[in-house]
């Protein structure tokens, strides 16, 4: 699986958005990408998934560069619950075992 | 409630009690895998099941010994543990041949006295 980039840490003002950039410059053209988060100590949640298309669900928006080499997620509106580590991770999907490898993702911080 | 549950939350043991750690999907995955993740590190895959059969072993250590009796159960059997593998251990269920990523239980924080 292609590996990602992300800076290690970002601030956000509460109530404002908050865009979280992601580098994946060996993404194969079968590799989603995906964004996960984890709030301090518990298991990770799934946010978004996408392929080329822009994607957009009730958490959050993923915009794909147009040569898929890097994507940025949008929290459109940050509050202080969004304070976690969010992780990007490419990999091919639709196979059985096909891992999901976390790296050190990005601890956003929401300021009130 | 993420659809995969997770028991105990919280367990101390000694080095040499033997302890299991459970996790239940009710999802209908039929893929279920163990993660540790220590203070400050990213998580760490330790085991994929797929269909009930170990697929994947990334080099954990024997005293770590993983059962899955059928797809809705899996059971991390923990042995003679040291002090370094306290740590949180998270259970995650996927569906094969669908592109919709992992569900996460909440963990177990396992401290190893």
């Amino acid at each position: 699986d292609a590996k990602t980039t992300q800076p290690p840490s970002m601030d956000c003002a509460e109530g404002r958005a908050a865009n979280l950039p992601c580098n994946h410059s060996t993404i194969s053209g079968n590799e989603y990408v995906y964004w996960y988060r984890q709030i301090h100590s518990q298991g990770p949640q799934y946010i978004i998934h996408g392929l080329k298309n822009n994607e957009t669900n009730e958490m959050a928006s993923l915009i794909i560069t147009e040569d898929r080499k890097s994507s940025t997620l949008i929290l459109p509106h940050a509050t202080l619950r969004d304070t976690a580590v969010y992780y990007c991770i490419v990999r091919v999907a639709r196979r059985a075992t096909n891992k999901l490898i976390f790296g050190t993702g990005t601890l956003l911080a929401v300021q009130p | 409630e993420t659809g995969v549950t997770q028991t105990p939350r919280h367990l101390v043991m000694g080095m040499t009690n033997k302890k299991s750690l459970k996790c239940e999907q009710h999802l209908g995955h039929n893929a279920m895998y163990w993660y540790k993740q220590s203070a400050k590190k990213p998580l760490e895959l330790m085991f994929v099941y797929s269909l009930e059969e170990r697929v994947e072993n990334n080099s954990v250590p024997s005293r770590f010994s993983p059962e899955c009796p059928n797809s809705s159960h899996l059971f991390l059997h923990l042995h003679t543990l040291q002090p370094e593998d306290s740590a949180l251990y998270l259970c995650a269920s996927s569906q094969r041949s669908q592109e919709y990523g992992y569900t996460f239980g909440s963990g177990t924080r396992l401290t190893v006295v």
